[in-house]
């Protein structure tokens, strides 16, 4: 298994820029979020699911849009960049609906985004 | 809304030293408690977790945790630290929900 995969690694954007940052699973996970961390701060639940066609928000989840149309992928939309932005980006999932003992949640390798 | 407090932000430290990191959380009810470590470069990885039971956790790597309701508190400890757990550790809870709420992270740097 490949576990969290995130795609791109690094982005660089202007303000006002769109993009999207990709999520994928191999682990049959329901439940998927997304994290966003910075410095002193810890990370900040930004979007969550838990299960395809499923969406809720979490502590900052303004500027961001998800989707979970299938239970593999869980995309994080920019709609139009701001520097505020400027973060590392994690994703995480959890087998069950929810982290439990016998699941905790698995990290991807982060995508760090400038916004300048 | 639960929050966690993590009292340090940088800890440094020499091999063997002892290592004891606070972490408090606000929740008053049933809550789940985790700590995480970020390596550099790296993923967070569990360290170890606890629901119920023990109130003294094992985790990998020689690290242990306390939960001490009565303080609200999950301090992590490891009794003799080396070089390679230079990292940064987070505490997190999780009350009612799938929301898991992190501190915000103590950066250890242990001096070889």
């Amino acid at each position: 298994n490949a576990g969290v995969t995130q795609t791109p690694k690094f982005q660089v954007l202007k303000t006002g820029q769109s993009m999207t940052l990709q999520c994928a699973q191999d682990m049959n996970h329901e439940y998927m979020s997304w994290y966003r961390q910075d410095p002193g701060m810890g990370l900040r639940l930004i979007h969550y699911s838990v299960g395809a066609g499923i969406t809720d928000q979490g502590e900052v989840p303004n500027g961001y849009n998800v989707s979970r149309s299938t239970t593999e992928d869980f995309p994080l939309r920019l709609l139009s960049a701001a520097p505020s932005q400027t973060s590392v980006y994690f994703c995480a999932s959890s087998y069950s609906r929810g982290v439990s003992y016998n699941s905790p949640l698995h990290f991807g390798n982060g995508t760090r985004l400038t916004v300048t | 809304a639960q929050s966690v407090s993590q009292h340090n932000h940088h800890v440094i430290l020499s091999e063997a030293a002892s290592l004891e990191l606070g972490c408090n959380y606000s929740y008053g009810g049933t809550v789940n408690l985790f700590w995480y470590v970020q390596y550099p470069g790296q993923h967070l990885q569990l360290l170890l977790k606890y629901f119920s039971g023990d109130p003294l956790v094992k985790g990998i790597k020689g690290f242990e945790a306390e939960f001490i309701k009565s303080k609200f508190s999950f301090n992590l400890r490891k009794p003799s630290v080396q070089w390679s757990d230079t990292a940064e550790y987070f505490c997190a809870s999780k009350a009612a929900g799938n929301k898991l709420t992190f501190g915000g992270g103590t950066r250890v740097l242990v001096k070889p």
